[in-house]
């Protein structure tokens, strides 16, 4: 059980492109999804929470407007790199819990190059 | 002071070799604890919750220690398959640490 989904698993595309990524529970409803960042050899870097129905909190330094978050079902949260550019490339990674105080169920991961 | 703190090692030990990890928060309100294996440029995987009484799977042991502010993780009879890093998680606070680099060589 605690299955979660993400796709594309790799992306390659222009600079200026937007890139959308999705998150799926499979198995159960999330009601809290997060996603993070992570450039080689550097920790997992916390992007935002979002929780289902509301907007998504940002972490400082997180531009909102050019990382959009939507979390509109139970069961899926997309994020949309908008107009990437090169440093944009990285890891990025969600993840998933049913409920507070719970472990988090992470998606396979999706590797963003931007051209 | 960060809320979670590790030492990132690395850590080499032989194949069969026991080593344990440490992990200090300083809130000492939280509740959940969780230990994560991360391998090269993959997504972080659940080993295990770690309880207040302690709690074993196979090879490895959680343990808590309230009075003091930390978890630990003990793997025992180390495997080659083992070498990861490894990363904890306290309470609501997702942010991940840089964790704990573990090497295990033949």
């Amino acid at each position: 059980g605690a299955v979660v989904s993400q796709h594309p698993s790799w992306v390659i595309c222009k600079s200026g492109t937007s890139v959308k990524i999705e998150c799926r529970s499979l198995d159960f409803q999330a009601t809290t999804m997060f996603w993070y960042r992570q450039f080689p050899k550097q920790s997992l870097m916390l992007m935002a929470t979002s929780n289902e129905g509301s907007k998504a909190t940002y972490e400082q330094g997180v531009e909102k407007d050019k990382f959009l978050i939507n979390h509109a079902s139970l069961t899926l949260s997309t994020l949309t790199v908008t107009s990437a550019h090169p440093e944009d490339s990285s890891f990025y990674i969600c993840s998933a819990r049913d409920h507070p105080g719970g472990p988090q169920h992470f998606g396979d991961g999706t590797r963003l190059s931007i051209l | 002071r960060k809320e979670v703190e590790q030492d990132p090692g690395p850590f080499n030990v032989p194949e069969g070799a026991t080593v344990a990890f440490n992990c200090t928060y300083s809130n000492s309100a939280s509740q959940s604890f969780f230990w994560y294996r991360q391998d090269c440029r993959k997504e972080p995987k659940l080993l295990m919750s770690v309880y207040s009484s302690g709690n074993e799977d196979g090879r490895f042991t959680a343990q808590l220690n309230r009075a003091s502010q930390y978890i630990s993780l003990l793997i025992r009879d180390s495997k080659l398959s083992d070498s990861a890093t490894y990363l904890c998680v306290v309470n609501d606070d997702m942010r991940f640490g840089a964790g704990t680099r573990l090497t295990v060589k033949p």
